[in-house]
């Protein structure tokens, strides 16, 4: 167990529709990641945040968004979903604030199992 | 070219046999880490590395900075060692970590 506990663990819903995924960090982790792995993209980097503020962006759409609250926990927004959004998408924490070697440790959710039908 | 491959893309071996994955990285990365995927899709972060080696257990993670290169090996291979392996790099001041394509390993009884 890595302590990061994410939900919903599967969701499956239509296309034009809008989701939400919630990430926990571990106890004591101020930084949340989000990363999607797609089947013909692998995984990719979305977007992290440190202690409240956005840190660093990737390949995030238009149509996706995220927040990290004062209790830490993030959540992930995605809106007119298309069939292409179909993917995993993992949150992960550490303690640092990113940047390489001050990262530390990442820990891994279960990952959010998203179907677009 | 990416900034960072892996080789190779998949792996079977017997158990008990010594294994060895590669990645190799642009310059400019500064930190790489190993994790492992399970089947069921999870994700476990094995070792972060900047400089030398570590080890856990059967398993030990060497980089060279200079020739921009790392190695995860895996002793005496089991059959719940199966699982892809990815290697991924975080950019000097950057947070975006940059993802290998993973091994896909299967050790066989």
């Amino acid at each position: 167990d890595s302590g990061v506990t994410q939900t919903p663990k599967h969701l499956i819903t239509a296309t034009g529709q809008r989701v939400t995924l919630r990430c926990s960090p571990r106890s004591g982790d101020l930084s949340v990641y989000w990363y999607q792995q797609s089947l013909d993209q692998g995984l990719q980097f979305l977007i992290q945040y440190y202690n409240g503020e956005e840190r660093a962006k990737g390949n995030i759409l238009e149509r996706f968004s995220a927040q990290q609250f004062p209790d830490l926990h993030s959540e992930l927004n995605l809106s007119s979903l298309e069939l292409g959004d179909s993917a995993l998408y993992f949150c992960a924490s550490s303690v640092g604030r990113g940047g390489g070697r001050n990262t530390g440790e990442l820990f891994f959710g279960e990952g959010s199992r998203l179907t677009v039908l | 070219k990416n900034e960072v491959e892996q080789s190779p893309q998949n792996l079977t071996a017997q158990e008990g046999e010594f294994i060895t994955i590669n990645c190799s990285y642009s310059v400019g990365i500064s930190a790489l880490h190993w994790l492992q995927q399970h089947p069921g899709g999870g994700i476990v972060s094995l070792f972060m590395l900047s400089s030398g080696k570590k080890k856990h257990g059967r398993l030990i993670a060497t980089i060279n900075i200079q020739e921009k290169h790392s190695s995860l090996h895996i002793t005496a291979s089991h059959p719940r060692d199966s699982a892809v392996y990815i290697c991924a790099g975080f950019r000097l001041g950057n947070e975006k970590l940059t993802f290998g394509t993973g091994t896909r390993l299967t050790i066989i009884p």
